[in-house]
This record gives C-alpha cells, structure tokens and sequence, in this order.
C-alpha cells in the first residue's frame, strides 16, 4: 500500500542538540510539507517542497531545516535555535501543489525535548 | 487574508444522535475546503473535500458537508453518530497557492453510550 511514513514515532532530545525526523513517501506525489501541531492551535506549516532540490518556508520555519534530495524522502532537522520544539510534528504529501489537491499525511512523530 | 474558524473546542454526543461540526472561513474568492479526521496520535485523513458544483458533498464514514457561500461555512454533518466516530476533526481552506491551505483549531468529538 503507497503511504507517508515517518519515524520514529516517538523522540527524545535534550535541549541544545539538533534533531532530525525522517518522511519517507511511496505515493511518487512531488509535494511534500511539513506541519507543526500543538493543543489547541491546529497545523502550521513549517516548510514546504514543490520539487526535488527546492523548498520554501512556511508559516514558522525559524529554527528548522529541510532538505529535499530524493523525490521520496522529506527529512526535517529541528535546530537547537527553535525555541520550542517539544511538539506533535507531521510530514504530508500530494501529487501537484496548489489548493485542489488534498494532502496524505503520516502519522506523525512526537518530539520531546528537556 | 485566509482564515478558519471552528467556534466549537469539544462537543459531546450520544451514540445515535446527529452531528453538525461549525467550520466558518475567509476567503477572497470561491475556496477549496476539506474536513479531515484525526485519531489520537495519528496523522490526518480526509473525509470530503468541496472544489465547485453541487454544494452538498458525501464523504467517507457516512458524512456529509454542506458549502454555503452567503454564510461563508462548510458545517459537517452526520445523521447518527457511532462510538468510533470519536476523534478530532479539522476544517481547511485553500487557495490556489502552493501552501495556501488554512487549517482551523479542530473540534473535539467525544460520543457517549
């Protein structure tokens, strides 16, 4: 079955050290995205990918970074410079960009940091 | 600018009885909206989507929306609730933008027996 993954599903860093979520895709979509969930504030966009070797920040990118190296794979680096990370982090894809096409999400990896 | 408001946190239901969830929005234009499902500890799902035509839309689960331009809403609905229908559930919005897709603050569904 074509999906997201992600891994791990859990994580747990202390603070100051860089961390990085993997997203692997099988759905051969050309975007990808990253969404940042907390309680209550529904999902912010973090960075987004249109195409292999090209990203865009999102909504909150400071202290985050992307890279996009392979059309299947999304890897998302949380920096020691993001105030907050401890958050519910998900990686989602669709076949084009642009508003008409739905996004396929992972399930999604929870990041602790203390 | 874009935006989704979804006015209700959490609503409890009893098993049986009928659902609306409340999603409002801004757009500028005739929006793309979706409603998506999220479990707890899961990723998000999609349940029905509006891009143009007929304003009633079916989805997956039993679930219907309803786009009313004049009100600028897209409200969820379902004639009986099930047990397993407990989730989250979250409105977008989208332009034709690359991420240009506005998620509102979710609604909690809890279903009581």
């Amino acid at each position: 079955d074509g999906g997201i993954t992600q891994s791990p599903k859990y994580l747990f860093r202390k603070e100051g050290q860089n961390v990085t979520l993997s997203c692997e895709q099988n759905l051969n979509h050309d975007a990808m995205y990253w969404y940042r969930q907390d309680p209550g504030q529904g999902l912010r966009l973090i960075y987004y990918s249109q195409i292999v070797n090209d990203f865009q920040k999102g909504d909150i990118a400071e202290g985050y970074s992307v890279s996009r190296e392979k059309k299947e794979s999304f890897p998302l680096t949380v920096t020691s410079a993001q105030k907050n990370p401890t958050a519910f982090y998900l990686c989602a894809s669709s076949s084009r960009t642009g508003g008409n096409s739905p996004l396929h999400f992972g399930n999604g990896t929870r990041l602790t940091v203390t | 600018a874009q935006s989704v408001t979804q006015p209700d946190i959490h609503i409890t239901v009893s098993e049986g009885a009928s659902l609306e969830l409340r999603c409002n929005y801004s757009y500028g234009a005739t929006p793309y909206l979706f409603w998506y499902v999220q479990s707890p500890g899961q990723g998000l799902q999609l349940l029905l989507k509006y891009f143009s035509g007929d304003t009633l839309v079916q989805g997956i689960k039993g679930l219907e929306a309803e786009f009313k331009r004049s009100q600028s809403s897209f409200n969820l609905r379902k004639p009986s609730v099930h047990w397993s229908d407990a989730a989250e559930y979250f409105c977008a919005v989208a332009g034709t933008g690359a991420n240009n897709l506005f998620f509102g603050t979710g609604t909690r569904l809890t279903v009581i027996p």
